[in-house]
């Protein structure tokens, strides 16, 4: 099953805008990872923050992670069609004070950037 | 290889065929993961390889899917009596102890 919803499902915007997508999820994890996707492709990784993290950063991108509310938001800036994809958000969850890394995925934002 | 690689890229079989999905993992990569994504949706875990090792198969929705990872590298997911829910895409990662994972570009199973 799910871990996460992802908010909004789906968001349109103009090349040169910012996209903020949201995440959130229902139990302690051990790092929360975002991950993109395009059309009838593998994912690719993102940025990963761990649970003791708050912001991070990466090029255009920026991650948020609030623990006490469960959730994350990632934030493209200057967005370019190329970033046209879809956006998915991970958690690796604590079991029993260690984590192999098995993640749980949400069920995506497709974004769409229009030039 | 520089990256995950998996093949076929597609494959349809007709219901009640057996199906095997091959993944190569990055050379030296420990840890390896199959991940299965209906339309529409996110990847779903099946199961997880530390080197041979099959430590988590909790995710495999019934006993028609087996996993195998023999010695450590290349893994093999299985499929038997394949059914018209089967029909996905199954992707495969594989990470250092480290964490970063890559994930390969995936099988898309499509059962008819």
């Amino acid at each position: 099953s799910q871990q996460g919803e992802e908010d909004p499902q789906a968001l349109s915007i103009q090349e040169g805008e910012n996209a903020t997508m949201n995440c959130s999820y229902k139990t302690s994890i051990n790092n929360l990872q975002w991950y993109r996707q395009n059309s009838g492709r593998g994912l690719v990784h993102l940025i990963l923050i761990r649970s003791n993290e708050r912001e991070k950063h990466s090029g255009r991108l920026r991650v948020t992670l609030d623990t006490s509310k469960k959730s994350s938001s990632l934030l493209i800036t200057a967005s370019r069609a190329a970033d046209t994809a879809s956006y998915f958000c991970a958690t690796a969850l604590r079991e029993g004070g260690t984590s192999y890394g098995k993640l749980t995925f949400g069920q995506g934002t497709i974004l769409t950037v229009h030039p | 290889g520089a990256g995950v690689s998996q093949s076929p890229r597609y494959k349809v079989a007709k219901r009640g065929q057996d199906v095997a999905l091959r993944c190569d993992p990055i050379s030296g990569h420990v840890s390896l993961f199959w991940y299965q994504q209906a339309l529409g949706q996110g990847p779903e875990f099946l199961t997880y390889f530390q080197n041979e090792a099959q430590l988590d198969k909790s995710g495999l929705p019934s006993d028609r899917f087996f996993a195998e990872r023999p010695e450590g590298s290349v893994s093999t997911l299985k499929i038997q009596r394949t059914q018209q829910e089967d029909s996905a895409v199954y992707l495969c990662a594989s990470s250092t102890t480290r964490g970063g994972y890559t994930f390969g570009s995936g099988t898309r199973l499509t059962v008819v």
